[in-house]
This record gives structure tokens, C-alpha cells and sequence, in this order.
């Protein structure tokens, strides 16, 4: 158990609808990474938040957001979903701001979109 | 051509075998994590590292960073070592570039 949760664990929904996918960090760490995890494009950055600011963005599509709150939870928004925003979800959470340190993942959520 | 590239792609191997799976990327980097996704899809950090070599019971990575190339190996293997190995590099910018990944079967 990495101390990172992740809700829902699964999620299952239309074409054009939005969702949000939540994240808790280990206790004390004050960074969270969003990656998508698809079949045809493996693992691929999405967003970094550190203390509640955007610190790194990746190849995050304009129809996806995320925030960091005061208690360090993160959410990552999905809109206007398609079939091909079907994939796995993880968060990771580290102590800092930089990648350089190891990251601890979240078990991930399976967005579904049919 | 990727930034980072793993080889193999698939490997299967007996019970005991000693593995070695290769990662070579083609930017400068500060950093280069090993990750371990089991069959169910969690993930878990194995190795982060910017020079030499680390240890960790039978797992070993080891990086090079001249010739920009990193190894991981698995001493004694075992079927519970069967996952895919993901190879991650940190370079200029706060995020991961990740390789392909190698799925590693171990049969008894």
C-alpha cells in the first residue's frame, strides 16, 4: 500500500458526459502528478501540482482540469468525454516539487467511456 | 523515435534465470525511475536514480549516464516477479517521459 488512495476505482459512462476523479496523497506529500495510462500510448504525463499551484503541465487535453485543494486532495476533471478518453487514471504523489523524487502511485481509476 | 526506448519488449523466462531489461533514452537527464506494474495495473516505484547503481534485494538497476542508457536486473527470478517494467526519465522540465514498458513473464 503506497498511502496514496484513489476514487472511484472504476467508472463507467457516456460519450459527452464529465466526471471527476479524486486523489489523496500520502500524508505529508505536497505533490501530485495526474497520468493517463491508455493501451495505444502507454503512460503519458498529464498535470503536476505542488502546494496547491500548477507546477508542470503535460500533454493535457483542453477539455481536462484539475486542482490541487487546501488539504492537498487533487481532482482531475474530464468533460466532454470520448471513447477515446477510455484509459487508466493514476495519481502519484511525492514529498516535493521536482520529478526527480520517487513518486508513489495511486491504484488508479478505469474510466469506461462508451 | 521515442526519448526513451526499453528493450525487450516481451521477455519469458524459467524460474532462476538471471533478467536484465535495457532502457536507453536520448535527452539529458537529472533522474530515471524503474517502475513495476503488476498484472492488476497498480504501479509501484522501484528505483529512482541519477548515477552509479542501487541495490534492492534481488533487483539491481544500474545507469550510465554518459552513454544514456540504464539496466535493470533480476537475480534468482521468480513467477511473482512476472509484470511489466516501465522505465521513466526526468529531464529539463518537472515531468516523466515514460518508455514503452517490457513484460516480463517468469514461468516456473
Amino acid at each position: 500500500d503506497s498511502g496514496v488512495t484513489q476514487t472511484p476505482k472504476h467508472l463507467i459512462t457516456a460519450t459527452g458526459q464529465r466526471v471527476t476523479l479524486r486523489c489523496s496523497p500520502r500524508s505529508g506529500d505536497l505533490s501530485v502528478y495526474w497520468y493517463q495510462q491508455s493501451l495505444d500510448q502507454g503512460l503519458q504525463f498529464l498535470i503536476q501540482y505542488y502546494n496547491g499551484e500548477e507546477r508542470a503541465k503535460g500533454n493535457i487535453l483542453e477539455r481536462f482540469s484539475a486542482q490541487q485543494f487546501p488539504d492537498l486532495h487533487s481532482e482531475l476533471n474530464l468533460s466532454s468525454l470520448e471513447l477515446g478518453d477510455s484509459a487508466l487514471y493514476f495519481c502519484a504523489s511525492s514529498p516535493l516539487g521536482t520529478a526527480a523524487y520517487e513518486q508513489y502511485f495511486g491504484p488508479g481509476t478505469r474510466l469506461t467511456v462508451t | 523515435k521515442n526519448e526513451v526506448e526499453q528493450s525487450p519488449q516481451n521477455l519469458t523466462a524459467q524460474e532462476g534465470e538471471f533478467i536484465t531489461i535495457n532502457c536507453s533514452y536520448s535527452v539529458g537527464i537529472s533522474a530515471l525511475h524503474w517502475l513495476q506494474q503488476h498484472p492488476g495495473g497498480g504501479i509501484v516505484s522501484l528505483f529512482m536514480l541519477s548515477s552509479g547503481k542501487k541495490k534492492h534485494g534481488r533487483l539491481i538497476a544500474t545507469i550510465n549516464i554518459q552513454e544514456k542508457h540504464s539496466s535493470l536486473h533480476i537475480t534468482a527470478s521468480h513467477p511473482r516477479d512476472s509484470a511489466v517494467y516501465i522505465c521513466a526519465v526526468k529531464g529539463g522540465a518537472q515531468k516523466l517521459v515514460f518508455g514503452q514498458g517490457t513484460r516480463l513473464t517468469i514461468n516456473p
